[in-house]
């Protein structure tokens, strides 16, 4: 057990529809993380979130955005679903004092979206 | 790049043999990370290598660090059916970056 916990835990969608995802951090922790880990890869980073900003983005596009709640929970959100979007998609927490990581991600255990 | 590869991509094993990984970078590195995920789960934090540090023990889990060659191994050792899964490393910047990973079978 990590702390970390996301919602849904599985969702089916059609092409176009929006999905919103949810996580909530391990307490203590600022920043949060998704990734975006399709069938047989590694995870992809999508964007982290510290202080209620975005704090950096991977190689994803506008239609993938966030928001980071006063209480360090997260979501994301997907707007337009593509078949390629089918994956599970992963929330970490972690703790950045003075700019740096202070140690350790800790996950959840994804929400596995499938989209039609 | 900004995330480590694993090296190899796919390790079969019978129970009580050890296994080894190995992670390669590009970059400086503050320290090096080592996670596991069982299938379509989560990933769990390993163990942590600073770039100081030249070796780390956690139970039958041994890493080494070669901050000249940019290298790291993840040995696990007498290893155990419930060892399957697959072994992710990364490596410290201001975004942890993951690669494909190692995918692990270990045969009863």
């Amino acid at each position: 057990e990590t702390g970390v916990t996301q919602s849904p835990t599985h969702l089916i969608k059609t092409r176009g529809q929006q999905v919103t995802l949810r996580c909530s951090s391990q307490s203590g922790h600022n920043t949060v993380s998704w990734y975006q880990q399709a069938l047989g890869q590694g995870p992809q980073f999508i964007f982290q979130y510290y202080r209620e900003e975005e704090n950096g983005r991977g190689n994803f596009p506008p239609r993938f955005s966030g928001l980071q709640f006063p209480n360090y929970s997260s979501e994301l959100n997907v707007n337009a679903l593509e078949l390629d979007d089918s994956a599970l998609y992963l929330c970490a927490s972690s703790r950045i004092a003075g700019g740096r990581y202070t140690g350790e991600l800790f996950f959840g255990e994804g929400s596995r979206l499938t989209v039609l | 790049s900004q995330q480590g590869e694993e090296d190899p991509q796919a390790l079969s094993i019978q129970e009580g043999e050890n296994a080894t990984m190995n992670c390669s970078y590009k970059t400086s590195i503050n320290n090096l990370q080592w996670y596991r995920q069982n299938s379509g789960r989560g990933l769990v934090h390993l163990i942590l290598i600073r770039s100081n540090e030249r070796e780390k023990h956690s139970g039958r889990l041994r890493v080494t660090l070669d901050t000249s060659k940019k290298s790291s191994s993840l040995l696990i050792t007498a290893s155990r059916a419930a060892d399957t899964a697959s072994y992710f490393c990364t490596i410290n910047t201001d975004k942890l970056i993951f690669g494909t990973g190692t995918r692990l079978q270990v045969f009863p």
